[in-house]
């Protein structure tokens, strides 16, 4: 089955570091995979994907490549602000047989982010 | 306007009781979801309905039964709360057109559920 494995948090970090979160993920045939973000009180909004090998997602500083031969999607930032406080999935979805994923992500366990002035 | 909205935002009831979640989304999306999320944070899929027919049933107790009216509604009624149950429950929907499979899913603000 599918599975997606993120670095254990929480990550303190101060402000203008270089953020790395590391995803790796198990998945039959090919996921697409995504980074959600959960600010405090809120639901996840999409954060970045990327849909095939190579692809890189970008948004807000942020960026992750999809790599087929590590199983990997790590999400780095090269300054994180105070405002990056927030709580990162790492996720994939698979096509099932019918031709849709109909949005079964497969979450990591989420990794919890805080960033100092 | 929010996108997907849930009601109410915070349960706090007794072991025993019955409740519902009601989710609404004005996206048009056709497929809509529950997720659960524990006190670790980890999410996990409950329910998918695409245009009212149920899609995905995620080895959930059948204290929990899933409604949908029309498309752009999903709810949730749960019967007989245990102590387990307390959790934040997302409503998601999504756009299935992109056979992808890269379906981006909006996401509420979640429903705090305490059982007591």
């Amino acid at each position: 089955g599918n599975s997606v494995t993120q670095m254990e948090g929480p990550v303190t970090l101060s402000e203008e570091a270089f953020l790395t979160i590391n995803c790796t993920y198990t998945a039959t045939g090919y996921p697409s995979l995504f980074w959600y973000v959960q600010y405090p009180g809120e639901g996840l909004q999409l954060l970045l994907k990327a849909t095939k090998a190579d692809d890189k997602g970008s948004n807000k500083g942020f960026e992750a490549t999809y790599r087929k031969e590590t199983t990997s999607f790590h999400l780095e930032k090269g300054s994180v602000q105070v405002s990056d406080s927030a709580v990162y999935f790492c996720a994939l979805s698979t096509i099932n047989a019918g031709g849709t994923s109909y949005g079964k992500l497969t979450f990591g366990q989420g990794t919890i982010l805080t960033v100092h002035p | 306007d929010t996108a997907v909205s849930q009601t109410p935002k915070y349960l706090v009831t007794q072991m025993g009781n019955d409740k519902s979640i009601k989710c609404e989304q004005n996206l048009g999306h056709d497929t809509m979801y529950w997720y659960k999320q524990d006190s670790k944070k980890f999410l996990k899929i409950m329910f998918s309905y695409n245009n009212k027919e149920l899609i995905i049933n995620e080895t959930v107790p059948n204290r929990f039964s899933p409604k949908s009216p029309d498309k752009a509604h999903l709810n949730l009624h749960i019967n007989s709360l245990e102590l387990g149950d307390s959790a934040v429950y997302f409503c998601a929907s999504s756009d299935d057109r992109d056979v992808s499979g890269a379906n981006v899913l909006t996401f509420g603000a979640g429903s705090r559920l305490t059982v007591l």
